[in-house]
């Protein structure tokens, strides 16, 4: 079975440009997460989705930030003007309903922002 | 709200040393509780899970017991070796929410 499937694995950009990082959640779950990671702060939920609908951004760092989920099977993290503060590690993760149910994730874009 | 605590790592251990990670959690309701693994330059992978009081999840000779009365989860294994070098996440599900709970992660170093 196919996992979580991001992209791109690694970004290096310039200050000041738009990034957009892909996601493709594992078919028929029906939640889906974005998370950051860095050194400093560790692991940090930014958002989540239930059947495409955001259930809860209040991790979202600021304005630049914005996520959508247009189908079940696709979402985006966009970061515009990016900052070299916003070099991190950004997983995306999806489940199913139900407290048993496993979070998968997928192995991350490396974003590094000059 | 729900909350998971782990021990402050980093944790440094010889080979076919005894591990143990604490983790200790504040939950409304009967949450599930999950050991993650990271690798160095990967994602976070499930090592074992338990969803019900008094189970135990093991996985890759690791071993966590699902403690009510105490709260806890804690990640034992009995002989490390250099390959469980990584970070160890404890992490909840449950309870009074759909979204996973994380720790803020133990690195394990493990020396030849």
């Amino acid at each position: 079975d196919a996992g979580v499937i991001q992209s791109p694995r690694h970004e290096v950009t310039e200050m000041g440009q738009e990034v957009t990082l892909r996601c493709k959640p594992i078919s028929g779950h029906d939640y889906l997460f974005w998370y950051r990671q860095t050194m400093m702060r560790g692991l940090e939920l930014l958002i989540y989705f239930n059947n495409n609908v955001p259930i809860d951004d209040s991790g979202m760092p600021e304005d630049r930030f914005s996520a959508k989920m247009p189908n079940a099977s696709f979402s985006t993290l966009k970061i515009q003007p990016s900052e070299p503060r916003d070099s991190a590690v950004y997983f995306c993760a999806s489940t199913l309903e139900g407290w048993r149910n496993t979070i998968y994730f997928g192995e991350g874009s490396w974003l590094t922002v000059v | 709200g729900n909350s998971v605590t782990q021990m402050e790592g980093p944790v440094t251990l010889s080979e076919e040393a005894f591990l143990t990670i604490n983790c200790t959690y504040t939950a409304t309701g009967y949450p599930s509780l999950f050991w993650y693994v990271q690798y160095p330059g990967e994602g976070l992978q499930l090592l074992l899970k338990a969803t019900k009081a008094d189970d135990k999840g093991s996985n890759k000779g690791f071993e966590a017991t699902y403690r009510k009365e105490t709260t806890s989860f804690h990640l034992e294994k009995g002989s490390v070796q250099v390959s469980d070098s990584a970070v160890y996440f404890c992490a909840l599900k449950g309870g009074s929410g759909q979204n996973f709970v994380f720790g803020p992660g133990t690195r394990l170093s493990v020396l030849p």
